[in-house]
């Protein structure tokens, strides 16, 4: 099956610092999306991009399928930012995800 | 907009016991179920995927079971719960190939 990367597992920055989270995947996909999850455990969707750039007020992503890789950025990151990001990756019509072992961000007031 | 609803919050079981958890949605309709497990905090596993009633695939072999018996209602059900069991799992929908998730049970098999 198809094999997802995501660096760097663990980062942590100040408060106001911005970020690039990175997701590598190993074959070409359909469907590339990317969630947080809070420290209670929810996961709330942030993007589905499989191609393309998009963004969210501070939050922007950007998939080059081609070269098989989708980057998140952060900017002027605040306490709330803090969290696991997990980027996740579908190469069939069967709609199942395949997810990576996510990056692990702490923010530091 | 979606609902999705998951129960129990928590809960804390013996080795040996039964298990079944329950997810509801609301706010559509035929949608793909999916129960996944997560351990250790970090990386998401998918345990069964469902496409409509009755239908249920699963994915990683293990003594667990799902069933759809309503359209909006998947279950995850185990006869007698192992130790590795233990995990936070996560009930998710996918519309407009979009995936949203539920609140999540955390089970502790002691």
């Amino acid at each position: 099956g198809i094999q997802v990367e995501q660096s760097p597992p663990d980062l942590i920055l100040q408060e106001g610092a911005n970020s690039t989270l990175r997701c590598n995947f190993s074959d070409s996909v359909n469907n590339l999306q990317w969630f947080h999850q809070n420290p209670w455990g929810q996961l709330i969707n942030l993007f589905y991009i499989p191609s393309g750039t998009k963004q969210n007020g501070r939050l922007s992503a950007t998939t080059v399928a081609t070269e098989r890789y989708s980057l998140l950025y952060i900017s002027s990151s605040q306490t709330t930012d803090s969290g696991v990001y997990f980027c996740a990756v579908a190469n069939s019509g069967n709609e199942k995800l395949t997810f990576g072992t996510g990056t692990r961000l702490t923010i530091i007031p | 907009s979606q609902t999705i609803h998951q129960w129990p919050a928590t809960l804390v079981q013996p080795v040996g016991s039964p298990l079944s958890l329950e997810c509801t949605v609301e706010g559509t309709s035929n949608p793909n179920l999916y129960w996944y497990r997560q351990a250790a905090g970090r990386g998401l596993q998918l345990l069964f995927y469902s496409v409509g009633i009755g239908q249920i695939s699963s994915e990683v072999p293990q003594n667990l079971s799902a069933s759809r018996p309503q359209d909006r209602q998947f279950i995850l059900s185990s006869k007698k719960l192992l130790l590795s069991d233990s995990g936070f799992y996560l009930c998710a929908l996918m519309e407009v190939r979009t995936q949203y998730f539920g609140p999540g049970t955390r089970l502790l098999v002691l």
